[in-house]
C-alpha cells in the first residue's frame, strides 16, 4: 500500500492566487514527521514545511502553511498569493520512527504545480 | 552555513563500469541518506548512515553501496552499471535521527550510463 499519496499529478493556478497540494498519508507509527519539498527542473529538493504527528498546530512557513487532519491522515500544502517562481514539482513526504534506529524518508509521487500570468 | 555539496553533478558512464558518488553533509549533520529518483520509480530509498553505521537499507540490488568516513562525508558507489541505473542521485543530511528532523538535500548526481 502507498504510504504517501498525492492525486494531482499536475496543478496549474493563476499568479498571487492560493493553491492547495493535496497530500494523505498511511502510517501506525504515532510517531512520525511530515514533509513537504520543492523541486524546481534544476534537480535539487528544496524544504518548504515540517509537520510533527504531535504537534497541536497547523505549521506556516511564510506562504506556505500546511493543513494537518490527524484523523484523515491528509497534510495538504497551501500555498498562498503564488508566484511564478513557484512553478516546480511538489513533494509530500513522511519520516517514521524506524524500529531499526534507522529512518527513511518515504515520499510521494508529486504534484507538477505551473504558475500562470 | 555551507549546504550539502554532491560531487560530481554530471556523470557519463558505460554499461558494465563501476561509479563512486560523493557526499558532504552539512557541518555537524551526521546521519546523510541517499535517494534515487527516476521517472518511472519515482524517489527511492537506498540507503542511510550515522556515525559511520549503515542503519537503514532499501531494496536495491547488492551492486549498490556506500559507505560514511570519520568526517560524515559519505561515499556510494554502484558497480555493474545497467543502463537502468542512470537516474538522478540525491543525498541529504540530518541533524540526528530522529523522526522530527528534517533532510536537507544536495543538488544531486544525474548520472547516465549508455
Amino acid at each position: 500500500a502507498q504510504k504517501i499519496t498525492q492525486t494531482q499529478p499536475g496543478m496549474f493556478v493563476q499568479e498571487k492566487e492560493a493553491v492547495t497540494l493535496d497530500c494523505t498519508y498511511d502510517t501506525s507509527d504515532p510517531s512520525y514527521g511530515l514533509f513537504w519539498y520543492k523541486q524546481p527542473s534544476s534537480g535539487e529538493m528544496i524544504f518548504l514545511i515540517y509537520q510533527g504527528s504531535y504537534d497541536q498546530q497547523n505549521a506556516t512557513e511564510g506562504r506556505y502553511s500546511l493543513n494537518f487532519q490527524k484523523a484523515r491522515k491528509s497534510a495538504n500544502l497551501v500555498i498562498s498569493a503564488s508566484q511564478l517562481g513557484d512553478s516546480a514539482m511538489y513533494f509530500c513526504a513522511m519520516r517514521e520512527a524506524d524500529t531499526g534506529g534507522g529512518n527513511k524518508l518515504t515520499f510521494g509521487t508529486g504534484t507538477q504545480l505551473k504558475v500562470e500570468l | 552555513k555551507a549546504g550539502v555539496t554532491q560531487t560530481p553533478r554530471y556523470l557519463i558512464k558505460t554499461r558494465g563500469q563501476q561509479v563512486t558518488l560523493s557526499c558532504s553533509p552539512i557541518s555537524g549533520h551526521r546521519s546523510v541518506s541517499w535517494y534515487q529518483q527516476t521517472p518511472g520509480q519515482g524517489l527511492q530509498f537506498l540507503f542511510e548512515y550515522f556515525s559511520e553505521t549503515q542503519r537503514n537499507k532499501g531494496n536495491f540490488p547488492g551492486r549498490f553501496s556506500g559507505r560514511q568516513f570519520s568526517n560524515s562525508r559519505s561515499e556510494m558507489n554502484v558497480s555493474t552499471l545497467e543502463l537502468g541505473d542512470s537516474a538522478l542521485y540525491l543525498c541529504a543530511s540530518s541533524l540526528e535521527q530522529g523522526f522530527a528532523y528534517g533532510y536537507t538535500f544536495g543538488s544531486g548526481t544525474r548520472l547516465t550510463v549508455v
